[in-house]
C-alpha cells in the first residue's frame, strides 16, 4: 500500500532563517506531488505541483521554492521565511493522469514564524 | 477559470441525524472528478467520496452519499445517522486533469451529543 510522509510534524523558525520541509511517498511510482498551504484552518492554496523529477510548476508568486531531487521526493524551501510564512504545509500525491485523479495527503507540517 | 463554492461555513447536526453539506462548482469542461474531503481536528485530510462526472449515479459509501447534479454544477454531500467523529471541516474539490485540484473554503461541521 503507497504512505506518504511529512517532516518534521512541527517548526518554529525566526524571521529571515531557511525552510525545508520534506515528503516522500512510498509505494508507488512516478507520482504527482503537490504542495499546499493552509492558513487558519480554512481552504487549501496550491503552492506547487510536479508531474516528474525536476519539473516543478508554481502557482503562487512567493518566498517559497520546491524541488523534486528524486521520484518519490518533494521539498519545499526557502531561503528567508517571511511572518506570512507561518501556516500549515500538506503535501499530497496523486496517481497521475490514467488513473482516479484523487489526491492522498501526508500529516502536514505546521510552521511558526516568530 | 475553475472556481468551487462552499457557502455554509459552519454547520451542526445532532448525533443520529442527517445532514446535508452544499457544493457548487463552475467549469466550461465536461469530463472531471469531484471528491469531498474530512479534515478532523487533527488535520490529516481524508478522502470521503469520489464523484466520476460522466456517470449519472450518485456515488455512495456507507453513510456518507453525494447528490451530483451536472447541469446545476451541484454535489453536496449528505451524512447519514450522524456520529461524533464526523465532527471535521468538509471540503468540496474539482479537478479536470491530473494536475491541479480546485478546493472550495470548506464547511466546519460540529456534530452535537
Amino acid at each position: 500500500s503507497q504512505t506518504i510522509h511529512q517532516w518534521p510534524a512541527t517548526l518554529v523558525q525566526p524571521v529571515g532563517s531557511p525552510l525545508s520541509l520534506e515528503c516522500t511517498v512510498e509505494g508507488t511510482s512516478n507520482p504527482n506531488l503537490y504542495w499546499y498551504r493552509q492558513a487558519a484552518g480554512r481552504g487549501l492554496q496550491l503552492l506547487f505541483y510536479s508531474v516528474g523529477i525536476g519539473q516543478i510548476s508554481s502557482e503562487v508568486p512567493q518566498n517559497l521554492s520546491a524541488s523534486r531531487p528524486q521520484d518519490r521526493q518533494f521539498i519545499l524551501s526557502s531561503k528567508k521565511l517571511l511572518l506570512s510564512d507561518s501556516g500549515f504545509y500538506l503535501c499530497a500525491w496523486s496517481a497521475g493522469l490514467m488513473a482516479s485523479y484523487e489526491q492522498y495527503f501526508g500529516p502536514g507540517t505546521r510552521l511558526t514564524v516568530t | 477559470a475553475q472556481t468551487v463554492t462552499q457557502s455554509q461555513p459552519e454547520m451542526s447536526v445532532q448525533e443520529a441525524e442527517t445532514v446535508t453539506l452544499s457544493c457548487t462548482y463552475d467549469t466550461s469542461e465536461n469530463n472531471y472528478y469531484l471528491f469531498w474531503y474530512k479534515q478532523p481536528p487533527s488535520r490529516q485530510m481524508i478522502l470521503v467520496i469520489r464523484q466520476e462526472a460522466y456517470k449519472q449515479q450518485n456515488a455512495t459509501e456507507n453513510r456518507f452519499s453525494v447528490n451530483f447534479q451536472k447541469a446545476a454544477k451541484s454535489f453536496s454531500l449528505k451524512i447519514s445517522d450522524s456520529q461524533l467523529g464526523d465532527t471535521a471541516m468538509y471540503f468540496c474539490a474539482f479537478v479536470f486533469t491530473g494536475n491541479q485540484f480546485y478546493f472550495g473554503t470548506g464547511t466546519s461541521l460540529t456534530v452535537i451529543p
